[in-house]
């Protein structure tokens, strides 16, 4: 069954710090996982967009990382600020043809 | 460039009436998304085009929920009659393939009372 498993579903880390977000997926075959940020009432923003052929890409203080043969990715956000609070979503599009997306974790940075 | 624009922003109706969402994609992306977003999911795809056609619409509740997308560029979501379940967040998106990026709206917020 395909599906898309994040962790954790729900985080609260102090301004500043580092923090990674965890995306497990059995989507197969795989044609690309892209991580998207969701303000709240707002509409997924796109973050990065990868390959099975990347292993890391970065988009200012987010960096992602794609591991294809175990079937994870994670997101990386370093020195984090407040405006960093929002919804993660992590979506992998199955053979070009469907997204499955995970139900997302939920990030509140406090000052 | 503008992005997706979707109307209303917010809409709260009486359980049993009709509702309509509007949706104007980024000029010259072909494929076209409505999802459902429940607080705290991810979205769910209701119906995907590709230009004019509905490529993908097995997650479309048939019964009560409608889409168009006319001449392939804006499209409508329709729900007649609306249930207190239909209560969430949709969401439009569009992109150029299916396989590149994908833009989002900011959604329609429907609360069914």
């Amino acid at each position: 069954k395909n599906q898309v498993e994040q962790s954790p579903q729900s985080l609260i880390i102090l301004e500043g710090k580092n923090c990674t977000l965890q995306c497990n997926y059995t989507v197969s075959p795989f044609s690309n996982l892209r991580w998207y940020k969701q303000d709240t009432g707002r509409g997924p923003v796109s973050l990065t967009i990868m390959t099975f052929s990347e292993n890391t890409k970065s988009n200012g203080r987010y960096t992602a990382t794609l591991d294809a043969d175990t079937k994870q990715s994670s997101l990386h956000i370093t020195a984090s600020q407040l405006s960093d609070s929002a919804s993660y979503i992590c979506v992998v599009l199955y053979n070009f043809n469907k997204f499955y997306f995970g139900s997302g974790t939920k990030l509140n940075v406090k000052p | 460039e503008a992005g997706v624009v979707q109307s209303p922003r917010y809409k709260i109706i009486e359980k049993k009436q009709p509702v309509a969402f509007w949706c104007n994609p980024i000029s010259g992306h072909n494929t076209l998304y409505w999802y459902l977003q429940n607080l705290g999911q991810g979205p769910e795809l209701l119906i995907r085009y590709e230009n004019e056609e509905a490529v993908d619409d097995s997650q479309l509740p048939k019964d009560r929920f409608s889409a168009e997308r006319l001449k392939g560029v804006d499209s409508t979501l329709k729900i007649q009659p609306a249930e207190l379940g239909d209560s969430a967040v949709y969401l439009c998106a569009s992109s150029a393939l299916m396989n590149t990026e994908a833009f989002f709206g900011q959604g329609t917020r429907l609360t069914v009372v």
